[in-house]
C-alpha cells in the first residue's frame, strides 16, 4: 500500500513566521506534488518535484517555495506566512510518466495563520 | 484557459439512490481523467479514464467518458450513507500536463 505521510495534521502560526510543512512517501515515487485546497475553489498546485533537488511552479506559487533533498521527501517553505495562506494542504506522489499514474494524497495539513 | 467544471455542486439523497455526477472539461492536451472520493481527509482514488465508451466499474460505482463531448460521468446505485463525501474530477492535460481539478461535488446520502 502507498503510504504518503505529513508531519502535522493541525498547525497555528502567526503572520511572518516561517512555516514548514514536510511530506513523506514510501513507494519511490517520482513525482511528488503540494497543493492547497480551498472551499469553492477546489485543489490548486503550489508546486511540483519529478526528481531530487527539482522543482517547478504550479498554477499559484507565490509566497512559496520547496525543497526536495531526498526522493522520499517534499518541503513546503512558507517564508513569511500570511493569513491569506490559511488553508488544507495537501501532498501527493506519483510514478514517473505522471500522466499515466493515479497520484496518492496524503492525509492534509490544516494550516491556520493568526 | 484549462478547465474542470463538476456538477452539481452539491447533492442530497437517500439511501437506495441512484446519483450521477457530471465532469465536464476543456482542457489542452487531454491526456486521461481521473475520478477520487474525498472524505474527511485525504483523496482517495477510483477510477482513471482514457477511452471514450469504455465503462470503469468498481462495485457500486461506475464511470464512463466521453472525449468527443469532453465529459464524464460517475454513477453510484444503491447508495449508501458512507457514499457521503466530496468526490473530485480531475484531468491531466494542460501546458505542464498536470491534474486540473474540478471543484468537486458534494455528496451526502440520508438514512
Amino acid at each position: 500500500d502507498v503510504k504518503v505521510t505529513q508531519s502535522s495534521r493541525y498547525l497555528v502560526k502567526r503572520t511572518g513566521e516561517k512555516v514548514f510543512l514536510e511530506c513523506v512517501q514510501d513507494m519511490d515515487h517520482e513525482n511528488m506534488f503540494w497543493y492547497r485546497q480551498d472551499p469553492g475553489l477546489g485543489l490548486r498546485l503550489i508546486y511540483f518535484s519529478y526528481d531530487v533537488k527539482m522543482k517547478e511552479k504550479g498554477d499559484i506559487p507565490e509566497g512559496y517555495s520547496v525543497s526536495r533533498e531526498k526522493k522520499e521527501r517534499f518541503s513546503l517553505i512558507l517564508e513569511s506566512a500570511s493569513t491569506n495562506q490559511t488553508s488544507m494542504y495537501l501532498c501527493a506522489s506519483s510514478l514517473l510518466g505522471a500522466q499515466s499514474y493515479e497520484q496518492y494524497f496524503g492525509p492534509g495539513t490544516r494550516l491556520t495563520v493568526t | 484557459e484549462d478547465k474542470v467544471v463538476q456538477s452539481p455542486l452539491s447533492l442530497v439523497v437517500h439511501e437506495g439512490d441512484t446519483v450521477t455526477l457530471n465532469c465536464s472539461y476543456e482542457v489542452t492536451n487531454f491526456r486521461s481523467l481521473l475520478w477520487y472520493k474525498q472524505e474527511k481527509k485525504a483523496p482517495t482514488f477510483l477510477f482513471m479514464l482514457t477511452s471514450s465508451g469504455i465503462e470503469k466499474k468498481s462495485g457500486r460505482l461506475s464511470s464512463i467518458l466521453d472525449k468527443k463531448e469532453l465529459f464524464s460521468i460517475l454513477n453510484i446505485t444503491a447508495t449508501q450513507t458512507g457514499d457521503s463525501a466530496v468526490y473530485l474530477c480531475a484531468v491531466y492535460g494542460g501546458s505542464q500536463g498536470n491534474l486540473i481539478f474540478g471543484k468537486g461535488t458534494k455528496l451526502s446520502v440520508k438514512p
